[in-house]
């Protein structure tokens, strides 16, 4: 049982370039989320999923989009990226949409992302 | 205001010790409290989730102050093992579903 996978686990960008950080989940979850995390802040909302074909916009979505074309995969793409995008990037996934509610939020295992 | 704030820390404590973290929120429409646990570069994971009747797991010890609008983690015996971040989570219904997460306090366990 893999849980939540996220690739690459790093990733160097120049500033301009896109790409997209893979997350996949092997539970059968209906909820999805993307998350980043920067230094002295808490993981901030970027993007989730309630279910297979269904998105909506998080707290700071800007500079990112989603798609949601499975339950298994939830795609994250940078269209263009920006230094202000360098931050450590968390797929979650649930059984339902409050992220942390038990049985508990699984997280992927992370995605550094610097952006020069 | 963060809507929710923690002490960053470090907390520097030596093995056995007793610590304590608190955690306030700011919404009162916060509806369900957890404290998460993570490790450096890792991802984080649920400890344990915090109700108003206090609930305990083994050395962890958390509460919750609807009233004051606060949570606390307490640890004891501390471990080395212990060493890392706690992040205080907030989810809250304000027309959508909202997890607010706090920027975490680090912990460090020292022999």
């Amino acid at each position: 049982n893999a849980g939540v996978t996220q690739t690459p686990k790093f990733q160097v960008l120049k500033t301009g370039q896109s790409m997209t950080l893979q997350c996949a989940q092997d539970m059968n979850h209906e909820y999805m989320s993307w998350y980043r995390q920067d230094p002295g802040m808490g993981l901030r909302l970027i993007h989730y999923s309630v279910g297979a074909g269904i998105t909506d916009q998080g707290e700071v979505p800007n500079g990112y989009n989603v798609s949601r074309s499975t339950t298994e995969d939830f795609p994250l793409r940078l269209l263009s990226a920006a230094p202000s995008q360098t931050s450590v990037y968390f797929c979650a996934s649930s059984t339902n949409p409050w992220a942390t509610e038990l049985p508990g939020a699984f997280f992927g295992q992370g995605t550094r992302l610097t952006v020069v | 205001r963060k809507e929710v704030e923690q002490d960053p820390g470090p907390f520097n404590v030596p093995e056995g010790a007793t610590v304590a973290f608190n955690c306030t929120y700011s919404n009162s429409a916060s509806q369900s409290f957890f404290w998460y646990r993570q490790d450096c570069r890792k991802e984080p994971k649920l400890l344990m989730s915090v109700y108003s009747s206090g609930n305990e797991d083994g050395r962890f010890t958390a509460q919750l102050n609807r009233a004051s609008q606060y949570i606390s983690l307490l640890i004891r015996d501390s471990k080395l093992s212990d060493s890392a971040t706690y992040l205080c989570v907030v989810n809250l219904y304000t027309g959508g579903f909202k997890t607010i997460f706090g920027a975490g306090t680090r912990l460090f366990v020292k022999a």
